[in-house]
């Protein structure tokens, strides 16, 4: 079966620090990965999300970047954090369906709590 | 832009009864449809999805309901229980890739 994993799970960090998240998929090959940010009490928004290794498109400007050096690996990154990044981080994959049907499966999430 | 969205962001039930969460879509060209449950503090569950050539699928104690005519997606939970408080959102594949997701829909079960 296809496990998901995210960490950290919590993550404090100040203003103008550096950020890695890392997400993993184990038990399926080339997935589409997906990161999404959500705010507390808000819905998921779209950050970044890649069809395989390299390729990696962004949804919105903003102050991360996403890196994908392996297949089941999916990497958020930040140079230096703004307050404005704090939230509740969601990693996903998807089988590779080329269209429709695109159902995602989410990872448990990451806190992050810039200071 | 298009976007999906949901009409209450609150609905509170009692234990027992059923519970309707609705969502309406704006974009047309979605053919797929999914409802997904959050709870405090963890990743999305899938719990049913729908494809636009159906118009009703059950799953166990669930069953989503869309409405392609005025773009109207429906989750009814029957027989509430209070493990399913949690947000509910509602996603359109309507782009390849991507999901759009709509602010959700917090259920709250009274005992």
């Amino acid at each position: 079966s296809q496990t998901i994993h995210q960490w950290p799970a919590t993550l404090v960090q100040p203003v103008g620090s550096p950020l890695s998240l890392e997400c993993t998929v184990e038990g399926t090959s080339n997935p589409n990965l997906y990161w999404y940010r959500q705010a507390a009490g808000r819905g998921l928004q779209l950050l970044f999300y890649s069809v395989g290794i390299g390729q990696i498109s962004s949804e919105v400007p903003q102050n991360l970047s996403a890196s994908r050096p392996q297949d089941r690996q999916f990497i958020l990154s930040s140079k230096k954090l703004l307050l404005s990044d704090s939230g509740f981080y969601l990693c996903a994959w998807s089988v590779p369906s080329g269209r429709v049907y695109n159902e995602q499966f989410f990872g448990p999430g990451t806190r992050l709590t810039v200071l | 832009g298009e976007s999906v969205g949901l009409h209450l962001p609150t609905l509170s039930v009692q234990e027992g009864d059923n519970s309707i969460i609705n969502c309406a879509y704006s974009n047309s060209a979605s053919d797929y449809f999914i409802w997904y449950k959050q709870e405090s503090g963890k990743g999305p569950q899938f719990i049913i999805d729908i494809r636009s050539n159906m118009d009703k699928r059950q799953g166990q104690r669930v069953t989503v309901l869309l409405n392609k005519t005025v773009k109207h997606l429906s989750l009814q939970i029957a027989a509430t229980q209070p493990g399913d408080s949690a947000v509910y959102f509602c996603a359109e594949n309507g782009n390849d890739y991507k999901l759009s997701f709509g602010a959700g829909t917090t259920v709250t079960v009274r005992a």
